[in-house]
């Protein structure tokens, strides 16, 4: 009954390649996220959906693409794929419009080779 | 946009001793402010957090104070514990937009 689910844990992929990271929350939340933390620590959103649709897109290039079926999935596909892409990417949910805790995924680290 | 800042990046203290991590963010409209602890390969969890109206709230051995003029807040842990070796960020919620901005992170280690 994992509250926000990511798959996979680990991804290793060639650069150039197309891959996808799913994400579930069963918390009956409104509003998902995606986050990028890289080496460094750094958690950067990447894009914020409510009730399936796109609130924020900071500036990520549009090799990324996110998709949100419903409003307890939001999944993340990326295309050609960069060296730079890797990192770690978290999912996350919550009450958009109240001042509530977002809970996280386990997080998917993708290795770009 | 919103932009947290997030004091130190890495603080090493004494188990026993208290720690202290500060943060500022810019946008007046930001109305909560969650911490979030992060040990090594997991997931951020929340710690605690405080809402625009309050102060200063208190957990056991974590506390935090808001001062809205100022727009910083700290979070604040007495009698540390190994285990509270870990990254700790705060961050900056406001609703129009649906926008969690992180700050950058703080790598706390507490020695035995």
């Amino acid at each position: 009954d994992t509250a926000v689910s990511q798959t996979p844990k680990y991804l290793v992929t060639q650069m150039g390649n197309d891959k996808s990271i799913k994400c579930e929350q069963n918390l009956g939340h409104d509003t998902m996220y995606w986050y990028k933390q890289d080496s460094k620590k750094f958690l950067k959103i990447m894009f914020s959906y409510n009730n399936k649709e796109l609130i924020i897109n900071e500036t990520v290039p549009n090799r990324f693409s996110p998709k949100s079926p419903d409003k307890a999935h939001l999944n993340l596909h990326i295309n050609s794929l960069e060296l730079g892409d890797s990192a770690v990417y978290f999912c996350a949910s919550s009450y958009g419009h109240s001042n509530t805790e977002a809970f996280f995924g386990q997080g998917t680290r993708l290795t770009v080779v | 946009g919103e932009n947290v800042e997030q004091h130190p990046s890495t603080l090493s203290v004494q188990e026993g001793d208290s720690a202290v991590i500060k943060c500022t963010y810019s946008d007046s409209a930001s109305n909560y402010f969650p911490w979030y602890k992060q040990e090594l390969g997991k997931r951020p969890q929340l710690i605690i957090d405080i809402r625009s109206n309050v102060g200063e709230k208190k957990d056991q051995r974590i506390a935090v104070t808001l001062n809205k003029t100022a727009k910083h807040f700290s979070l604040h842990i007495t009698e540390t514990q190994p285990e509270d070796s870990a990254v700790y960020f705060c961050a900056a919620f406001k609703a129009a937009g649906n926008k969690l901005t992180f700050g950058g992170g703080t790598r706390v280690l507490v020695k035995p």
